[in-house]
């Protein structure tokens, strides 16, 4: 079945350390997306990509770091600069023109600093 | 003004009512438009895409007015399983796909 994994669903960190969450798609997409949601805000992006090897900050870029090696995959680094990296982060990909078509989501992955 | 907005709710309603969200966004030139549904501490999965035409399944029903900048979604017949956050969706390309806070809906026996 086609989809997106990401990988772990749960993560805790202590303050001061950098973590990277997984994200793996097999739906041959180009563009691909994380996302960070907070309670009662909606999803807000983090960075996205277009192309292999190509990516864009998106709203709030400060704290994270991403790479495009391969089509497949798009890892988040949540660095330590990051000030309230607590929340529930979440990975998709799109297609269509322009990347207005529909974005497929993976099933998140929960972070939370102790 | 934010570029999506939607009234939070909650909209508690009973099990075979019909309800309806509206969602309002201010960028014009927004092209496709969605409403997803998210169950709690899931993500959100695609309901339906959103056109001028209308579009229905089943007991959905999606709106686009393009004048007023709104799109709406109606749910006909609710069920317990209705209940979840419908998050509205705006798409102008890449970066440019807003999502509205969502409206949590909860449907009573």
């Amino acid at each position: 079945d086609g989809g997106i994994t990401q990988s772990p669903k749960y993560l805790f960190r202590k303050e001061g350390q950098n973590v990277t969450l997984s994200c793996e798609q097999n739906l041959n997409h180009d563009a691909m997306y994380w996302y960070r949601q907070d309670p009662g805000q909606g999803l807000r992006l983090i960075y996205y990509s277009q192309i292999v090897n190509d990516f864009q900050k998106g709203d709030i870029a400060e704290g994270y770091s991403v790479s495009r090696e391969k089509k497949e995959s798009f890892p988040l680094t949540v660095t330590s600069a990051q000030k309230n990296p607590t929340a529930f982060y979440l990975c998709a990909s799109s297609t269509g023109q322009g990347a207005l078509g529909e974005l497929f989501f993976g099933e998140g992955s929960r972070l939370t600093v102790l | 003004r934010k570029e999506v907005e939607q009234d939070p709710g909650p909209f508690n309603v009973p099990e075979g009512a019909t309800v309806a969200f509206n969602c309002t966004y201010s960028n014009s030139a927004s092209q496709s438009f969605f409403w997803y549904r998210q169950d709690c501490r899931k993500e959100p999965k695609l309901l339906m895409s959103v056109y001028s035409s209308g579009n229905e399944d089943g007991r959905f029903t999606a709106q686009l007015n393009r004048a007023s900048q709104y799109i709406s979604l109606l749910i006909r017949d609710s069920k317990l399983s209705d209940s979840a956050t419908y998050l509205c969706v705006v798409n102008r390309g890449y970066q440019k796909v807003t999502f509205g806070i969502g409206t949590k809906l909860q449907v009573i026996p």
